[in-house]
């Protein structure tokens, strides 16, 4: 059973701070990670995607990457009240469905 | 470019009945995936279709089935309904084949909200 966790949360930082969202997931052959933002009664937004170990950076968000670890991490940096939501990550393999976490609910207080 | 579409937005039910929901990929998109969410589970894979075929299949009992068009578009069934599942049903579309690589990014659709009573 391919298992994706991640800290429930909620998580609440200051407005301006930096915030950390961790994941680790079970399957070694994963290959693709992603980070969805969901706000509450909306759909999933994708927000990030990294394919290998290391950081990518996209505006204020860095996706890190750990893939001997199995290990995933979302920093927002000066994360603002807007950034409040639930945060999924989200792994796939090979030829294997998008297994999601059920998501870390970050609170930005301002 | 349009977006996933997928109706209807709600729907209310009686237990016993069935309900097919619809899901319009991204134009060009030719894989959609269907999951269930719940708060208490969250996201659970239901099936993946590509080419009208189905790909991958979730554990989810047989009142729950799928299929594709050719034009992309996708249904899903679920007959007998339970209240348990009462849930959100998110449908999400990538541009190719499941198997031919990962590297791809899925998009989902805002959803029908079921409700069973």
């Amino acid at each position: 059973q391919k298992e994706v966790e991640q800290n429930s949360g909620p998580l609440s930082v200051p407005e301006g701070a930096i915030a950390s969202l961790n994941c680790t997931y079970s399957d070694r052959g994963s290959q693709s990670f992603f980070w969805y933002r969901q706000y509450s009664g909306k759909s999933p937004e994708l927000i990030m995607s990294i394919y290998s170990n290391g950081d990518k950076e996209d505006g204020r968000f860095t996706a890190q990457l750990n893939k001997a670890s199995q290990y995933v991490s979302l920093l927002i940096r000066d994360s603002q009240p807007s950034d409040s939501a639930t945060y999924l990550c989200a792994v796939k393999g090979g030829n294997t469905p998008l297994v999601f976490g059920k998501g870390t609910r970050l609170s930005v207080i301002a | 470019k349009a977006g996933v579409t997928q109706t209807p937005r709600y729907l209310i039910k009686t237990r016993g009945q069935q309900v097919t929901l619809s899901c319009s990929p991204i134009s060009g998109h030719r894989s959609v995936s269907w999951y269930q969410q719940t708060p208490g589970q969250g996201l659970q894979f239901l099936f993946e279709y590509f080419s009208e075929t189905q790909r991958n299949k979730g554990n989810f009992p047989g009142r729950f089935s799928g299929r594709q068009f050719s034009n992309s578009r996708s249904e899903m069934n679920v007959s007998t309904l339970e209240l348990g599942d009462s849930a959100l049903y998110l449908c999400a579309s990538r541009p190719g084949d499941p198997a031919g690589g990962p590297r791809t990014e899925a998009f989902f659709g805002q959803g029908t909200r079921l409700t069973v009573v």
